[in-house]
């Protein structure tokens, strides 16, 4: 079946802008990650979304990063004003929930959208 | 706060050749701990997992991890590797919060294969 997908693949912007990346997670996975990924750097978690709560956004770095999943399935991550160490790339990642009080379900992640701000 | 640790950067091996990959891990609860591959231009692809029992856990392409809770360690392994092994490896522990599991991940070690 389909994986993770996410657009654009690639997305340049100058400095100031405005960008939108989206994420269309496996059909029925209720859990949703952002991950931001820096050159030479493991990914660090941003935010997660069970359907379209989201319930934790303690990485998201700044103010001018802010996401949404309005429907429980597709989600955006924007990043407003974007500043050159903006400059990464972000994964998307899927999960089912396995429910209990912790979710051992496997992460599923997409093939990310590389942003270059100059 | 937890972390995770791979100290290698960088390693080369001859293909054919045996593989450990080190991961060091610091969490105070139980940690759920995870191997990921990443290929240039790929996402993420989830070698293997741990949560609890047997310590030893196996997984796809051959690889296999340990567990050692005495040395907060979860070393992965391949008794022979593949040219098409060359990617970087990233170890990751769960945190568990808001009932999801957000991933911590290690700074990565960088597999070449040469013949």
């Amino acid at each position: 079946g389909a994986g993770v997908s996410q657009s654009p693949r690639y997305k340049v912007a100058k400095r100031g802008q405005d960008v939108a990346l989206r994420c269309d997670p496996i059909s029925g996975h209720v859990s949703l990650f952002w991950y931001q990924q820096a050159l030479g750097q493991g990914p660090e978690f941003l935010t997660y979304f069970q359907n379209e709560a989201q319930l934790d956004k303690s990485g998201l770095p700044s103010d001018r990063f802010f996401a949404e999943r309005p429907e429980g399935s597709v989600s955006t991550l924007k990043i407003q004003r974007t500043q050159q160490e903006d400059s990464a790339v972000y994964l998307c990642a899927s999960s089912p929930s396995s429910g209990g009080k912790r979710n051992k379900e496997t992460q599923y992640f997409g093939p990310g959208t590389r942003l270059l701000v100059l | 706060a937890q972390s995770v640790t791979q100290p290698d950067i960088h390693i080369t091996v001859s293909e054919g050749a045996s593989l450990e990959l080190r991961c060091n891990y610091s969490y105070g609860a139980t940690p759920y701990l995870f191997w990921y591959v990443q290929s240039p231009g790929q996402g993420l692809q989830l070698l293997l997992k741990y949560f609890s029992g047997d310590t030893l856990v196996q997984g796809i392409k051959g690889f296999e991890a340990e567990f050692k809770r005495s040395q907060s360690s979860f070393n992965l392994r391949k008794p022979s590797v593949h040219w098409s092994d060359a990617a970087e490896y990233f170890c990751a522990v769960g945190v568990s919060n808001f009932g999801n599991e957000k991933l911590t991940f290690g700074t990565g070690t960088r597999l070449t294969i040469i013949p």
